[in-house]
This record gives structure tokens, sequence and C-alpha cells, in this order.
């Protein structure tokens, strides 16, 4: 069966410090994969999305990696802060349809 | 605030009682999604709208779950029926043709008791 595998545990960092992400899949050919954040009670906001061709992908503080051969994807941030404490998802795209992870919770601290 | 919009935003209904929520999109995107997210779960995909076609409904949804989407602008998601486990947020994206990139909406959290 499909099965998408986010960091089972929750992610508590310094300040300053990277905070490294990963994403593993089985049983899926993605021909997309994005990642989303999401605050307590509200929606996933779009961070970045990534093709199946491509290898990286950064935006400011925030870099992808998606390697089809290990079927993982790695997201990184640097430089963190505290704003950026938010449950991150991965979701792994094939045409319209998402198919999410169940996200990893990060906590950065001052 | 032209981002996607749901209503109601809370939602408590005693078990067998009938729902509907509401969602606008973008209103320019064609595209619209349906989603369920429980704690501790990423969302679960429910159905797609491309304008005011339903083109896949989920397996995992029952019958007493039903959407549209008239004339292509806002949606409806209908619970009949409702059980305690429909107890969820509902969430609602959207996104324009030729983009992956989905907008998501604040969400409409059910309890039923």
């Amino acid at each position: 069966s499909q099965k998408i595998e986010q960091n089972s545990e929750a992610l508590n960092i310094q300040e300053g410090k990277t905070a490294t992400l990963t994403c593993n899949y089985t049983n899926y050919s993605p021909a997309y994969l994005q990642w989303y954040r999401q605050d307590p009670g509200r929606g996933p906001v779009f961070l970045l999305l990534i093709r199946e061709n491509e290898k990286e992908k950064r935006k400011e503080r925030l870099k992808v990696t998606f390697d089809t051969t290990l079927k993982q994807s790695l997201f990184h941030i640097t430089a963190s802060q505290p704003a950026d404490s938010a449950t991150y998802l991965c979701a792994l795209g094939s045409d319209y349809k998402l198919s999410f992870g169940a996200g990893t919770t990060v906590t950065v601290r001052a | 605030d032209t981002g996607v919009s749901q209503d109601p935003r809370h939602k408590i209904t005693k078990r067998g009682q009938n729902v509907t929520f509401r969602c606008d999109p973008i209103s320019e995107h064609n595209r619209l999604y349906w989603y369920r997210q429980t704690l501790g779960q990423g969302p679960e995909f429910l159905t797609y709208f491309q304008n005011e076609a339903q083109l896949e409904k989920s397996r995992l949804l029952s019958d007493r779950f039903s959407a549209e989407r008239p004339k292509g602008s806002f949606s409806t998601l209908e619970i009949q029926r409702t059980e305690q486990g429909d107890s969820a947020m509902y969430l609602c994206a959207s996104r324009p043709g030729g983009s992956y990139e989905q907008y998501f909406g604040p969400g409409t959290r059910l309890t039923v008791t």
C-alpha cells in the first residue's frame, strides 16, 4: 500500500540552527512533491514545489531536495527563527491530486 | 481578503443530524478540493472539482457525504446522518489551472456529540 512517512518525532532546535525534515514514501511515483506549513487551527500554506526531474530547490532560507531513487525528500530551514515554529507537511503530487504525510512539528527555541 | 474562505468556522452537531459547509475559492481558480484532517494527521483527500464537474471522489467517502459546485464558483459539502467519527477539520483548497500550488481556507471544525 502507499505510504508517506515524515519524522516521527517532533523537532526542537535552537534559534539560528538548521532544521532538517525528512519525507520518505513507498509505492508512489509522484510527478512532483510539495512542502506546506501549517499553524495550529489554520489551513496549510504552500512553501515549495519540486518536480521529479529536479534535485534541489531553494527559496530564501528554505531548501528542498528530492531523490526519486531513494524515494525521499529533505526539507531544510536554515538560520531558524522562533517564527518558523509550526508543523510542516510533505505532499506527493500526481497530476491534480495531493497525498499528504502526517507532518513534523518544529519548535525553535530563542 | 481575497483568499479562500470557509463557513462556518466551527460546527457542533448531534449525532444523526445533517450538516453543510460552504467554501468560496479564490475567484480565478477553477479547481477546488475538499480534504478532511484529524488531529496529528495530514489532510486526507475527499473530492476534486474542475469548474462545476466533480472529477474524483475518494473511495473513503461514504454515501453520506456529497459535494457540489454549482456554476463552478462556491462549493458545498454536506454530511448526512453525522457520526462521531466524522468529527474533524474539513479543509477546502483551490488552485488555478497550470499551477499545482494549492491555496487552503481556514477550515471548518466539526464536532459530533
